[in-house]
């Protein structure tokens, strides 16, 4: 089935430090990503849309030049939170999902995420 | 919009059945299922995308009715292996797909 990998696991750093996430599709082109976004018991949250070769679509609410989103291939979008703070401590997730042609409403598979702490 | 479930939360002895229902009030193209268990990313159960579509998995199994844009997940005889949070994620059709998920509901089976 489709695999969808997910880098760093766990990221601890400084306030102030710029943290780059990579998620890449294993055995399937994405032309688009999702990145969620999950605090504490709460549910997954999308910030964004990732589109291959163009820009990202942001949801409401969510500071585009803090979250710097790059679809540079089919298989790879990374995600970089800039000059991260404490209230940027998060479980980011990714998730893709398969949409090559004769495999319409493919199911969205999920990275293991990144746990993000700002110190 | 986000969907709305319910029950938020529900405790089961082994064995026991149980069923999470997820609600929307946009008109729905697909609902999609996932468990979540504490610490871990999300692991798809299903998807159902037409009106009165029920699927099964193992003892998991779900229904969605297009018309009331509602979706029931239904787990029997559960198993201790069944505990996490449960979402639901509903999408609407055409060009601009995206997922939307409820905010959980947390099932806890005990022995």
């Amino acid at each position: 089935g489709a695999v969808v990998s997910q880098h760093p696991s766990r990221v601890i750093c400084k306030s102030g430090t710029s943290v780059k996430i990579e998620c890449r599709s294993l055995d399937f082109q994405a032309t688009t990503m999702f990145w969620y976004r999950q605090f504490p018991k709460q549910s997954l949250m999308l910030m964004a849309t990732s589109n291959e070769g163009s820009k990202a679509t942001y949801e409401q609410g969510v500071e585009k030049d803090k979250f710097l989103i790059n679809h540079a291939s089919l298989t790879l979008s990374t995600l970089t939170v800039t000059s991260a703070h404490p209230e940027d401590s998060s479980f980011y997730i990714c998730s893709a999902r398969d949409q090559r042609e004769g495999q319409p409403n493919q199911p969205q598979h999920f990275g293991d995420g990144t746990r993000l702490s700002i110190l | 919009q986000q969907p709305v479930q319910s029950p938020q939360a529900v405790i089961l002895r082994e064995g026991e059945d149980a069923v999470i229902n997820c609600s929307s009030s946009k008109a729905l193209y697909s609902v999609h299922w996932y468990r979540q268990k504490h610490g871990e990313a999300p692991v798809f159960l299903m998807i159902l995308l037409k009106g009165g579509e029920q699927k099964g998995h193992e003892k998991i199994s779900a229904s969605f009715n297009e018309k009331k844009q509602q979706s029931s997940l239904y787990l029997t005889a559960s198993q201790l292996s069944y505990s996490g949070t449960y979402f639901c994620g509903t999408a609407s059709g055409g060009s601009n797909y995206k997922l939307t998920f409820g905010k959980g509901t947390l099932l806890t089976v005990n022995p």
